[in-house]
């Protein structure tokens, strides 16, 4: 089946640090993939739509000078959290859904920040 | 109206038992509905995907849409510990590109 690989899996970093959180497609391409964030008790909100070889498309309220994703091939995204406060704190997960008919969402495992 | 509406929980079932979960959506011309699983700290993971109307089986796992009610249920068969999850009602609105909206999740506790 389809694996997204997520790294890394757990960062702590000091508020007005830059962390930089990779998304992989291991066995499929990608030409488009999601960035979710998730706080305690709360459902996934989708950040941003990550598009290969253009610019992201952000979801409203969601500063995309903050929040930099990277699409720079078929296999890899990067979102990289500047200036990081602990506000920032959360659980960012990645998807991507190969193409073709019925093929679900996959996600990555996930990445717990923690900024102190 | 939210996007996507599911009982919090926790719906509580014992063993064995056929657990029920519920969610509803608002936009009508809705294309493709998923059902994800996620334990606590990690992960969703797909468990069921349906876009027509009617059952799907997989498993202990079924499925079942009726796009008429805007309405869309997972029944997990034989109720194990292993099964206690929040489960998640995804939703990918026509016209949406290839963009999910989750409900909250419905969190399931499977008892002894």
């Amino acid at each position: 089946g389809a694996v997204v690989s997520q790294h890394p899996s757990r960062v702590i970093c000091k508020s007005g640090t830059s962390v930089k959180i990779e998304c992989r497609s291991l066995d499929f391409q990608a030409t488009t993939m999601f960035w979710y964030r998730q706080f305690p008790k709360q459902s996934l909100m989708l950040m941003a739509t990550s598009n290969e070889g253009s610019k992201a498309t952000y979801e409203q309220g969601v500063e995309k000078d903050k929040f930099l994703i990277n699409h720079a091939s078929l296999t890899l995204s990067t979102l990289t959290v500047t200036s990081a406060h602990p506000e920032d704190s959360s659980f960012y997960i990645c998807s991507a859904r190969p193409t073709g008919e019925g093929h679900g969402y996959t996600f990555g495992s996930g990445t717990r920040l923690t900024v102190v | 109206q939210k996007e996507v509406e599911q009982n919090s929980g926790p719906l509580s079932v014992p063993e064995g038992a056929i657990a029920s979960l519920n969610c509803t959506y608002s936009d009508r011309v809705s294309q493709s509905f998923f059902w994800y699983r996620q334990y606590s700290g990690k992960s969703p993971e797909l468990i069921m995907s349906i876009y027509s109307n009617g059952d799907k089986e997989d498993g202990r796992f079924t499925a079942q849409l009726n796009k008429a009610s805007q309405y869309v249920s997972l029944l997990i068969r034989d109720s194990q510990p292993s099964d206690s999850a929040t489960y998640l009602c995804a939703v990918n609105p026509r016209g949406g590109g290839n963009k999910l909206t989750f409900g909250t999740g419905t969190q399931l506790k499977v008892e002894l």
